[in-house]
């Protein structure tokens, strides 16, 4: 499999469950990141990882927890969510992080629905 | 504060020509991107400018004034599939990427 890969890509959950999106990328990229894409908003970063560590948290609510184990996989823990925290979760890969070009590569996202 | 500007939806008929705006006002310029995003689907990237001028790639082509903090992306012989939504974005003077709320770009017979 090639590019980046998202899943679940459709979840629903309770405000009281605990539930983990997962990404892989097989680009061989040093950077990940995930961001949070809600109707007729820009997309909004949450949380970037260079060579295995966070280098930005972007003021995001404990809630949201990163894990990235290695280059390859970033996973983002959720727990005791709020209804407005549905939407698309998107993550991406780039070659780095920082100066040039570093095209993102998104994958297909996760569909989040707080109930 | 920083701010991309890029209208909310435009509507084009099949075979014409469309152009897709976006102004920003951001702390320092290192680079502009346009994605291209079907629904349901990943982002996938169309073009990137860090000069002022025209870049072509075959139907798509992406301006840059960084004077007037200006883009566009001109879109030729639009095809039913050019139906998305089209995401301007800047690198600031931190390297952070600044995004626009997107364009929804739809295509009629």
């Amino acid at each position: 499999e090639t590019g980046v890969t998202q899943t679940p890509r459709h979840l629903v959950m309770g405000m009281t469950n605990k539930k983990s999106l997962k990404c892989e990328q097989h680009l061989g990229h040093n950077a990940m990141y995930w961001y949070k894409q809600s109707a007729k908003k820009p997309l909004e970063l949450m949380f970037v990882y260079s060579l295995e560590e966070r280098v930005e948290n972007n003021s995001v609510p404990s809630r949201f927890s990163p894990e990235c184990p290695n280059s390859s996989h970033l996973f983002l823990h959720l727990h005791t969510l709020q209804p407005e925290d549905s939407a698309l979760y998107l993550c991406a890969s780039s070659q780095d992080h920082g100066a040039g070009a570093n095209v993102l590569t998104f994958g297909a996202g996760s569909r989040l629905t707080v109930l | 504060g920083q701010n991309i500007d890029q209208p909310t939806e435009m509507t084009a008929t099949e075979g014409a020509i469309v152009q897709i705006n976006c102004t920003y006002q951001t702390s320092g310029f290192n680079g502009l991107f346009w994605y291209q995003q079907h629904a349901g689907e990943a982002p996938t990237f169309l073009s990137y400018n860090v000069l002022d001028g025209l870049e072509e790639k075959g139907r798509f082509s992406s301006f840059l004034s960084r004077s007037k903090g200006y883009s566009y992306l001109l879109l030729k012989e639009l095809q039913m599939k050019d139906s998305a939504s089209y995401l301007c974005a800047v690198r600031d003077s931190n390297y952070q990427l600044i995004w626009g709320a997107g364009t929804k770009l739809i295509i009629q017979p």
